[in-house]
């Protein structure tokens, strides 16, 4: 049993593609990450988030603590966008939990 | 600029041999960890540190060794043991949850380093 879910796992978009990608955890939380891996293999981190919402250029991430569920929005979506994106969850125990990660696709 | 640097990017080795994966932290956090990706699948906690000198197992932590004398630095050594090295491993940094004190969110990620055994 994976403590973090996320959907979907695959996605291909057009280029300027509003994006939603998902997650969903199990128990309660003390903070979600939100993750990027490009090719190559390489992870930026994109966001923290312990409650409300985050924006950061094209990338909005919203977190509802009650409904242990996080979204990553992506706005007008661009090809350098193409990469896996991970969801990861520290619980009070203070251990992260990582999704299996959501590969993004954008074609022009 | 604080934060947490693993080097190299990337690092080929000879099967057999064991190597050392660097991991640095410049922001005062307590806890530091280990995870490996392979494809396809999540990242799995190798070791994890909550202070230094002392270390817990994670979920995958056979063939692996770590080390916390400083409270910046966590090297994972990867034994000729371990029976699949070739992965992604990352580092990951973060504040000791203190119950008393309450939630603390503050965690940062290194940038990964892949290694290939050959």
């Amino acid at each position: 049993k994976n403590e973090v879910e996320q959907s979907p796992q695959n996605l291909t978009a057009q280029e300027g593609e509003f994006i939603t990608i998902n997650c969903s955890y199990s128990v309660g939380i003390s903070a979600l990450h939100w993750l990027q891996q490009h090719p190559g293999g390489g992870i930026v981190s994109l966001f923290m988030l312990s409650s409300g919402k985050k924006k950061h250029g094209r990338l909005i991430a919203t977190i509802n603590i009650q409904e242990k569920h996080s979204s990553l929005h992506i706005t007008a979506s661009h090809p350098r966008d193409s990469a896996v994106y991970i969801c990861a969850v520290r619980f009070s125990s203070n251990q992260f939990y990582f999704g299996t990660g959501t590969s993004l696709t954008v074609i022009p | 600029d604080g934060g947490i640097t693993q080097s190299p990017k990337y690092l080929f080795r000879k099967e057999g041999q064991n190597v050392t994966l660097s991991c640095e932290q410049n922001l005062n956090h307590d806890a530091m960890y280990w995870y490996r990706q392979d494809p396809g699948q999540g990242l799995r906690l190798i070791y994890y540190s909550q202070i230094v000198n002392d270390f817990q197992k994670g979920d995958i932590a056979e063939g692996y060794s770590v080390s916390r004398e400083k409270k910046e630095s966590f090297p994972l050594t990867v034994t000729s043991a371990q029976k699949n090295p070739t992965a992604f491993y990352l580092c990951a940094s973060s504040i000791a949850y203190r119950a008393l004190v309450g939630m603390n969110t503050e965690a940062f990620f290194g940038q990964g380093t892949r290694l290939t055994v050959v």
